[in-house]
């Protein structure tokens, strides 16, 4: 049974500093991994996706990578923002299955 | 990039009563929706999945004749909360997908519903 943890649960880092945030998958057959944004009472942003054949995708200040064989992802944020607050979440979508698996999420909160 | 909306985005009603919670796919035709529940602090938990035109597939624990699913369309998707009880109150978060495999899913901006 595929299981999705993520670590820390909760972070709070001075505007400025870059950080990452850490995903691990008990399963390595997955088709693809998503980091999502979700801000409180709010619905889920989709950050980037991984799909399972790839090493890393970026988007401006965010970069994700996969590593399939230790089943594990990372976020890693560059300079952050205090609108970089809010919850991530990672999900992965496991081989031969049309369920995605949430982690629980971790909570960041910037300062300015 | 592809647009699901969810209809109410807030929702109070009182004990007893029904609920029924619209999400759409707004610029793609969605073969197979999702509908999730997530409690304060708590990460998703898929509820079920349905295709259009068959019935929904509920997870384990999941009361199908509380939370009904229709997917009668494409591109719309139901979930109706019968006789609610306040236990019941949950952020639903519904999600469409095109095909099968590695299509991606496409997430709503949830409903708040909160039975009072």
């Amino acid at each position: 049974k595929q299981e999705v943890t993520q670590i820390p649960a909760a972070l709070s880092v001075p505007e400025g500093e870059n950080l990452v945030l850490n995903c691990s998958f008990t399963d390595s057959a997955i088709y693809n991994l998503q980091w999502f944004r979700q801000d409180p009472g709010k619905g889920l942003t989709s950050l980037l996706l991984i799909q399972s054949s790839q090493r890393e995708q970026t988007s401006g200040r965010l970069n994700a990578s996969l590593d399939k064989s230790s089943g594990r992802s990372t976020l890693y944020i560059a300079a952050s923002q205090p609108g970089d607050s809010a919850t991530y979440l990672c999900a992965v979508r496991p081989t031969g299955g049309f369920k995605t698996i949430f982690g629980a999420g971790t909570r960041l909160f910037v300062k300015a | 990039g592809a647009v699901v909306s969810q209809h109410p985005s807030r929702v109070i009603c009182k004990s007893g009563t029904s609920v029924k919670i619209e999400c759409r796919s707004l610029d793609f035709q969605a073969t197979t929706m999702f509908w999730y529940r997530q409690f304060p602090k708590q990460s998703l938990m898929l509820m079920a999945t349905s295709n259009e035109g068959s019935k929904a597939t509920y997870e384990q624990g999941v009361e199908k004749d509380k939370f009904l699913i229709n997917h009668a369309s494409l591109t719309l998707s139901t979930l109706t909360v019968t006789s609610a009880h306040p236990e019941d109150s949950s952020f639903y978060i519904c999600s469409a997908r095109v095909g099968q495999g590695i299509h991606e899913q496409y997430f709503g901006p949830g409903t708040r519903l909160t039975v009072t």
